[in-house]
């Protein structure tokens, strides 16, 4: 049980376009999602965290408008970046906390490869 | 200031080993402190999560320990095989948070060498 999925799991676009990642909580509800980055051989940087149904809080330093999060559902988080540019070049990882669940453990999906070119 | 410190960095040793990877936290007031797996290009499999009132969980060959007085967790790997080769990341969640936000060590990289 568990599960979180991505996807894509790797994408390539152009420098100036948007691209969205899709994080799935399979089988169970999740009232938080999390966004996170990370570069190569470096640790993951929390980048913000969506409640279903509400704004999300971004960490310092995230730019929201560029980095935009969509919590439509109890399941479902969207991850826009927009105008995307070779520095926002990363391995995107989201996190879904178990609804409900006393010990706010977090299960982590496969994570998204996102090159701009 | 890093919040979470895991050392060594990188360790390499030959199959068969115990090892016992390090991480320390500088926030006593924890609510519970995981230790996660990452093989390259991948996400994060979480392998155990020890809650603030408890001092240690298992499972299988791996014992993690948590010290919260002096800000410490252990991760014990018994018998280390080529597959544990990966990255461990620590993790804590503030007591203070209220959506079990995690903040995270820079790993240490494990090589077990056949």
């Amino acid at each position: 049980g568990a599960v979180v999925s991505q996807h894509p799991s790797r994408v390539i676009c152009k420098s100036g376009t948007s691209v969205k990642i899709e994080c799935r909580s399979l089988d169970f509800q999740a009232t938080t999602m999390f966004w996170y980055r990370q570069f190569p051989k470096k640790s993951l940087m929390l980048m913000a965290t969506s409640n279903e149904g509400s704004k999300a809080t971004y960490e310092q330093g995230v730019e929201k408008d560029k980095f935009l999060i969509n919590h439509a559902s109890l399941t479902l988080s969207t991850l826009t970046v927009t105008s995307a540019h070779p520095e926002d070049s990363s391995f995107y990882i989201c996190s879904a906390g178990l609804a409900g669940g006393p010990s706010y453990e977090q299960y982590f999906g496969p994570g998204t490869r996102l090159t701009v070119t | 200031k890093q919040e979470v410190t895991q050392i060594p960095a990188a360790l390499s040793v030959p199959e068969g080993e115990n090892l016992v990877l390090n991480c320390s936290f500088t926030d006593s007031a924890i609510y519970n402190l995981q230790w996660f797996r990452q093989d390259p290009g991948k996400g994060l499999t979480s392998l155990l999560l020890i809650q603030s009132s408890q001092r240690e969980q298992t499972s299988g060959r791996l014992n993690a320990s948590l010290d919260k007085s002096s800000g410490r967790s252990t991760l014990y790997i018994a018998a280390s095989q080529p597959g544990d080769s990966a990255t461990y990341l620590c993790a804590f969640a503030r007591r203070s948070s209220n959506t079990g936000k995690l903040i995270f060590g820079q790993g240490t990289t494990l090589q077990v060498k056949p």
